[in-house]
């Protein structure tokens, strides 16, 4: 089993819809999760991170954690075509020092 | 905010020649630099962290005379792919922290092609 599960999709939404992406996890330890967006031939870039269990909103963006289930996720209010992209979920252990473990990435279209 | 800079971004070569690909943190100092390869619809698999003015730290399965790197200041770290071949072609990407920002900054990543 790996550390972080993620379904690669591709998942395929039309503008205007709520986008919800998943990632499960198996290493208790982990602290800190975080989600990064890559596009296509770039490199990720981190969108959000939140510490333990709970909610954190940024915008449209929602992330949410669930230790006790080790799972979390990420919703996209309002989708946009310029939210087309991979979307990587990241954990580790501590703060910025420890390198994350990623998961492959799910691949997110939104249509007009 | 951090930015890392990596170049080419697209390079093709030849079966038996080698490649270097540069990351350079431009707006602060990275004492570490992550080497990162990507195959489609992969995840990141982390291949050597790259530590200023020391040697680098491989990860299990990763051949490190194939992949040379260098890290010979605070601001730039380079990978070579020596005698590359096909199998080589890949997504590279470089990432590094900068301690007033959380997590890590990645480079916009190298598209190696060999034929």
């Amino acid at each position: 089993q790996k550390e972080v599960e993620q379904d690669p999709g591709p998942l395929s939404v039309p503008e205007g819809a709520i986008v919800s992406l998943n990632c499960t996890y198996s290493n208790s330890a982990f602290q800190y999760f975080m989600w990064y967006r890559q596009y296509s031939r770039k490199g990720p870039e981190l969108l959000m991170y939140t510490y333990s269990s709970g909610n954190k909103e940024d915008g449209r963006f929602t992330a949410q954690v669930d230790k006790s289930s080790k799972y979390i996720s990420l919703f996209i209010r309002d989708s946009q075509p310029s939210d087309s992209a991979t979307y990587l979920c990241a954990m580790s252990a501590s703060g910025g020092s420890y390198i994350p473990t990623f998961g492959r990435g799910t691949s997110l279209i939104v249509h007009p | 905010g951090a930015v890392v800079s990596q170049h080419p971004s697209r390079v093709i070569c030849k079966s038996g020649t080698s490649v270097k690909i540069e990351c350079r943190s431009l707006d602060f100092q990275a004492t570490t630099m992550f080497w990162y390869r990507q195959f489609p619809k992969q995840s990141l698999m982390l291949m050597a962290t790259s530590n200023e003015g020391s040697k680098a730290t491989y990860e299990q399965g990763v051949e490190k005379d194939k992949f040379l790197i260098n890290h010979a200041s605070l601001t730039l770290s380079t990978l070579t792919v020596t005698s590359a071949h096909p199998e080589d072609s890949s997504f590279y990407i470089c990432s590094a922290r900068d301690r007033l920002a959380f997590g890590y900054t990645f480079g916009s990543g190298t598209r190696l092609t060999v034929v």
